[in-house]
């Protein structure tokens, strides 16, 4: 009965690769975010969707590129990896935006991504 | 600066110690507040909101000050597992959550 699930946890792989993260929810949210912790352990917004909607666009390399084929799902794709783009890829989901006062966000498990 | 500062740590405390977190935000337009913990490798799961008048969660109290733009976190009589990271949360002007770095609290025997 897991509630915010992402695959892969664990992704390793060359620069210059393309690769995808999934992330699913089942409590029926509305939102969802993608977040990237780095080594520092800074939390920081990439992008939030709302009923499928892109509503939050950090400056966020165009290599990556979200997908939201249902409020259920957002999923992230990653062109031309970078070594820079190591870090943990955590997704989220909230019943409502952000903007809605005291609304909680559920994490994911986390997507530790090493480019090497 | 950043728009949402902690102190790092880490805290050591022994078992029982009262432990006290702070946290300071730089855009006063900020609307809603929150304690998130993160335990290691794991993901962040809200602790407890901050509201205005103060509010309290068992061991946990939270305290917010608008005028000076702080928030702080206090744990009475600590348990081993208390030990974790805890972020300092801002829910800003511009509808997103921004994340302090965190404070990493460790609980010795």
């Amino acid at each position: 009965d897991t509630a915010v699930s992402q695959t892969p946890k664990y992704l390793v792989t060359q620069m210059g690769n393309d690769k995808s993260i999934k992330c699913e929810q089942n409590l029926g949210h509305d939102t969802m975010y993608w977040y990237k912790q780095d080594s520092k352990k800074f939390l920081k917004i990439m992008f939030s969707y709302n009923n499928k909607e892109l509503i939050i666009n950090e400056t966020v390399p165009n290599r990556f590129s979200p997908k939201s084929p249902d409020k259920a799902h957002l999923n992230l794709h990653i062109n031309s990896l970078e070594l820079g783009d190591s870090a943990v890829y955590f997704c989220a989901s909230s019943q409502l935006p952000t903007g809605s006062g005291y609304n909680e966000q559920f994490f994911g498990p986390g997507t530790r991504l090493t480019v090497l | 600066r950043k728009e949402v500062e902690q102190d790092p740590g880490p805290f050591n405390v022994p078992e029982g110690a009262t432990v006290a977190f702070n946290c300071t935000y730089s855009n006063s337009a900020s609307q809603s507040f929150f304690w998130y913990r993160q335990d290691c490798r794991k993901e962040p799961k809200l602790l407890m909101s901050v509201y205005s008048s103060g509010n309290e969660d068992g061991r946990f109290t939270a305290q917010l000050n608008r005028a000076s733009q702080y928030i702080s976190l206090l744990i009475r009589d600590s348990k081993l597992s208390d030990s974790a990271t805890y972020l300092c949360v801002v829910n800003s002007s511009r509808g997103k959550l921004i994340f302090g770095q965190g404070t990493e609290l460790s609980v010795k025997p």
